[in-house]
C-alpha cells in the first residue's frame, strides 16, 4: 500500500494561493491520487482526484509530475472558510472496495485574515 | 448529492454497555465503511462491506462487529463498550470500480460522524 507524507500544518492569509504537497514514493501504476477536505465536527469531503498531469475543478487544481511520486493540491485565493484538514490518499480503483485507502494525519491549513 | 446519515451526533454510554451506531446512505452504494478518528492518529478503518451481508475487517476491528442486512444500512456494534473506544466514528459509502464512467475510483462519501463517549 502506498504511504503518503504531507506537512502537518500550514498557515496562509486570505486571498493567497495555497499549495499543499504530498509525497507518495511507492505509488503503483494503477494508483490514483485523491484529496479530501475535513472541517471540524464533519466527515471528510472529496475535493479532487487525478492520475497524471493536471486536473482542475471548481474548487482546486491537482498537479502531478511525470514520475507521480508526489502531487500538489493548489487552492486559489483561499478564504477563512478554507481552514480545514486536507488529506492526500493513493489507491487503485479497487481501493474503495477493498478498504485499502489509507487516511494519514493530513495537513491542517489555517487561513488568517 | 449523496447523503450519508448517522443516527446520532453525540452518544454517552457506560463501560460494558452494548452500543449500536447506525448509518444509512441514500445512493444505492455497494461499499460502506466504518472509521474512527482520534487526535493525532487520523482516520483508521474498522470494518467495511462491499455487499449485503458481506463484511471485511479493517485495520482495527478488535472490540467491534458490524451488520449489513440491507444495502443502504451499515451498523457498527460495540459488544461491550470500553473507555478506549471513546472516539469520533465516521461512516462512509462509495460505488465499486467501473460503476461510474466519470470517476477513476469512486470517492468516499462520509456522514458527519458520531462522537461517542464511554464513561
Amino acid at each position: 500500500l502506498a504511504k503518503t507524507t504531507q506537512p502537518i500544518s500550514m498557515d496562509s492569509y486570505e486571498g493567497q494561493e495555497v499549495n499543499i504537497t504530498c509525497s507518495h514514493n511507492n505509488i503503483a501504476t494503477n494508483d490514483y491520487i485523491t484529496w479530501y477536505q475535513q472541517f471540524p465536527s464533519q466527515g471528510p469531503r472529496f475535493i479532487i482526484q487525478g492520475y497524471k498531469t493536471k486536473v482542475t475543478n471548481e474548487v482546486a487544481s491537482l498537479f502531478i509530475p511525470a514520475d507521480r511520486k508526489s502531487s500538489t493540491l493548489s487552492l486559489p485565493r483561499v478564504s477563512l472558510s478554507d481552514t480545514a484538514v486536507y488529506y492526500c490518499l493513493v489507491g487503485d480503483e479497487y481501493g474503495g472496495s477493498q478498504g485499502n485507502l489509507i487516511f494519514g494525519k493530513g495537513t491542517k491549513l489555517s487561513v488568517k485574515p | 448529492d449523496v447523503k450519508v446519515t448517522q443516527s446520532s451526533r453525540y452518544l454517552v454510554k457506560r463501560t460494558g454497555e452494548k452500543v449500536f451506531l447506525e448509518c444509512v446512505q441514500d445512493m444505492d452504494h455497494e461499499n460502506m465503511f466504518w472509521y474512527r478518528q482520534d487526535p493525532g492518529l487520523g482516520l483508521r478503518l474498522i470494518y467495511f462491506s462491499y455487499d449485503v451481508k458481506m463484511k471485511e475487517k479493517g485495520d482495527i476491528p478488535e472490540g467491534y462487529s458490524v451488520s449489513r442486512e440491507k444495502k443502504e444500512r451499515f451498523s457498527l456494534i460495540l459488544e461491550s463498550a470500553s473507555t478506549n473506544q471513546t472516539s469520533m466514528y465516521l461512516c462512509a459509502s462509495s460505488r465499486p470500480p467501473g460503476a461510474t464512467a466519470s470517476s477513476y475510483n469512486s470517492p468516499l462519501h462520509f456522514g458527519n460522524g458520531t462522537r461517542l463517549t464511554v464513561t
